[in-house]
């Protein structure tokens, strides 16, 4: 057990819906970071937050948005849901941007 | 940008044997950080091994070692005494270490190993 929880586990929606995913960094992590696992795009940076401000973005699309909140949990959003979209969403956290990061188990969506 | 390439899609190795996964990865910056993560069907990210670019002294861990060349760009994973729980996905991750590059993983393909009992 890492220390970082995501939540939810599974989702299903359909295309066109929104989605938020919810992840609880490690006590003390003040940076975040989203990754997104897919079999057409392997594993993907999305963004990283550092203590509440953006810090770097990859190569997330429009239709999606993170943030970090005062309490240092962070949410992606996906929203207008495409069947590519379907993937499993990590979210990890470090104490500081250049340290080590520690993964979530992720949360799988499907997207029907 | 930096890339990662993980050329054996698929590796296989007997139990109690040694392998070695191959990764190469291209860059224009001198300092850097090289890692391996292990995904076993759990699907948890797990970090097996990781290496300075600044230290000539290859990373070892238990049965995990890495082979790191700089001047090639290589940074291989040797698994000794290969165990069933060796079973997973291996991937291999960059990280730059400049301040201003952010500090994002950048990931090969995976290396899929099996190991035969």
């Amino acid at each position: 057990d890492s220390g970082v929880t995501q939540t939810p586990k599974h989702l299903i929606t359909a295309t066109g819906q929104r989605v938020t995913l919810r992840c609880s960094p490690r006590s003390g992590d003040l940076s975040v970071y989203w990754y997104q696992q897919s079999l057409d795009q392997g594993l993907q940076f999305l963004i990283q937050y550092y203590n509440g401000e953006e810090r770097a973005k990859g190569n997330i699309l429009e239709r999606f948005s993170a943030q970090q909140f005062p309490d240092l949990h962070s949410e992606l959003n996906l929203s207008s849901l495409e069947l590519g979209d379907s993937a499993l969403y990590f979210c990890a956290s470090s104490v500081r941007p250049r340290a080590e990061q520690f993964f979530g188990p992720g949360t799988r969506l499907t997207v029907l | 940008a930096q890339t990662v390439t993980q050329s054996q899609p698929e590796m296989s190795v007997q139990e109690a044997e040694t392998v070695t996964l191959s990764c190469t990865y291209d860059t224009s910056e001198s300092d850097y950080y090289l890692f391996w993560y292990k995904q076993p069907p759990s699907r948890q990210m797990i970090l097996v091994i990781r290496q300075e670019a600044y230290k000539q002294q290859n990373a070892t861990e238990n049965r995990f070692s890495v082979n790191f060349q700089k001047a090639a760009k290589s940074f291989s994973l040797k698994i000794s005494d290969s165990q069933l729980g060796d079973a997973a996905m291996y991937f291999c991750a960059y990280r730059s270490a400049q301040d201003n590059a952010g500090n994002m993983l950048t990931f090969g393909g995976g290396t899929r190993l099996m190991v035969k009992p």
